[in-house]
């Protein structure tokens, strides 16, 4: 299973909003509404944003938002703070018999 | 609070084994699809096998023959197994649950870690 197509690098300067892409196939991304995004702090496990395309579980702020059109799905982060500076993974469910698929992760500075 | 705690990485040769560990609280690990994701130091993330409530359980392809994930009920914990070790398995190995509530997604993280194969 081949990963998911990320842009290594984002940014933006605070209050700004910027678009991360998750590029797939038909056979993960355009096939399921099960993306999911992480967002990973220096030397920190990966902390779960965003789930089935769109939804935040509880705790997570308004300002990040997921959507999906075809094979790619993309998370934004609107009124960009300090402390969204990470690095953001995507994720696919690929099938009842895979193991799901990761992107590459895209680094986000806030200038 | 859940939590997971992984232990048994290490420096290991080429060729050789370690058993890693995840120490499960505040969640029956028996009762969730429970897994192994690796990091390659400053690259992405990767599923290297899951374990589901049935007792399914997958592999990548790169550790198919050589890993084996298994699971200790009444420990609550999870293993992962791992056999001919080669240089390429080197990463951080983090335990994570698969969300019983949001589909496919890992809502749960251990700490991770580290497995350095090198002769």
């Amino acid at each position: 299973q081949s990963a998911l197509t990320q842009p290594p690098s984002a940014s933006g300067s605070p209050g700004q909003s910027v678009t991360i892409s998750c590029t797939g196939t038909s056979s993960d991304v355009g096939s399921y509404n099960y993306v999911s995004w992480y967002q990973q702090r220096p030397g920190k496990a990966p902390k779960l944003m965003i789930y089935e395309v769109t939804k935040r579980p509880s705790g997570v702020p308004d300002r990040f938002s997921g959507s999906k059109s075809g094979n790619t799905a993309s998370l934004t982060v609107s009124g960009l703070q300090a402390e969204d500076e990470a690095v953001y993974y995507c994720s696919s469910y690929a099938g009842s018999n895979s193991l799901g698929v990761f992107g590459g992760g895209t680094k986000l500075t806030v200038l | 609070e859940v939590q997971l705690v992984e232990s048994g990485g290490g420096l290991v040769q080429p060729g050789g084994s370690l058993r890693l560990s995840c120490a499960a609280s505040g969640l029956t690990v028996s009762s969730n699809s429970m897994g192994w994701v690796r990091q390659i130091p400053g690259k992405g993330l990767e599923w290297v096998s899951i374990i589901y409530v049935s007792g399914s359980t997958y592999l990548a392809d790169s550790v198919k023959g050589r890993f084996t994930i298994s699971r200790h009920n009444s420990k609550n914990t999870l293993f992962l197994q791992m056999n001919s070790l080669r240089l390429e398995d080197t990463g951080l190995f983090y335990c994570a649950r698969q969300s019983p509530s949001y589909h496919y997604a890992v809502d749960v993280w251990g700490q991770g870690t580290t497995v350095t194969v090198s002769s």
